[in-house]
């Protein structure tokens, strides 16, 4: 079992900073199977990134993911007022699994 | 459009189970693995469990084998998940999530998600 660990665990910026998300897994990771969701409080989470780099439709170009292996990242270029939010990283392998999530909050 | 709409919030004494929809409307329901994550208050996605489009094969996380069970009505394009002898720690947010393949099958995602259904374990 694939166990993904995220840091930091909070995130604490001001608007317009550069915010770098990591994601760490204990066994290699396709990139296939890496995906990023981003979550508000009490909202279904949602699809940011899928194959560790692609954006889904409609996500600002401002979000980026990249990485390989068992290191990923998603950085945000530029925090907007409406990124504050907890962000998960997810793998899709026999036994699919989440990051514990790390919380942009402001700061 | 394309969503899941699931059942109202649950109130539920340990030991009882408990049953929660999720209806799909804006798409092809037969067509699409679905999947069901849980979120406890504060804390983080939990995978719970898997079921095929056809509703033939499912596949549980090791955590919840014996006591979860996914089911779905193609007729009425409804998904379901039924957790029997609650205790207190499933107390959570249960959320449905459709299965998706992108970029001619390069890519898996979970694209859409339902709402969430709360179930609340208490005596």
């Amino acid at each position: 079992e694939i166990v993904l660990t995220q840091s930091p665990g909070t995130l604490s910026l001001s608007p317009g900073e550069r915010a770098t998300l990591s994601c760490r897994a204990s066994q290699s990771v396709s990139i296939r199977f890496l995906s990023w969701y981003q979550q508000k409080p009490g909202q279904a989470p949602r699809l940011l990134i899928y194959g560790a780099s692609n954006r889904a439709t409609g996500i600002p170009d401002r979000f980026s993911g990249s990485g390989s292996g068992t290191d990923f990242a998603l950085t945000i270029g530029r925090v907007e007022p409406e990124d504050f939010a907890v962000y998960y990283c997810h793998q899709y392998g026999s036994s699919p699994a989440f990051g514990g999530g790390t919380k942009v909050e402001i700061k | 459009q394309v969503q899941l709409v699931q059942s109202g919030a649950e109130v539920k004494k340990p030991g009882a189970s408990v049953k929660i929809s999720c209806k799909a409307s804006g798409y092809t329901f037969s067509d699409y693995y679905m999947h069901w994550v849980r979120q406890a208050p504060g804390q983080g996605l939990e995978w719970m469990g898997i079921i095929n489009p056809s509703g033939v094969s499912r596949s549980y996380a090791q955590k919840f084998q014996g006591r979860v069970t996914m089911t779905r009505d193609t007729s009425t394009s409804t998904l379901y998940m039924e957790l029997s002898s609650l205790r207190s720690e499933d107390t959570a947010v249960y959320f449905c999530a459709r299965l998706n393949y992108y970029d001619t099958s390069n890519y898996v995602v979970f694209d859409i998600w339902g709402q969430g259904t709360m179930v609340t374990v208490s005596s």
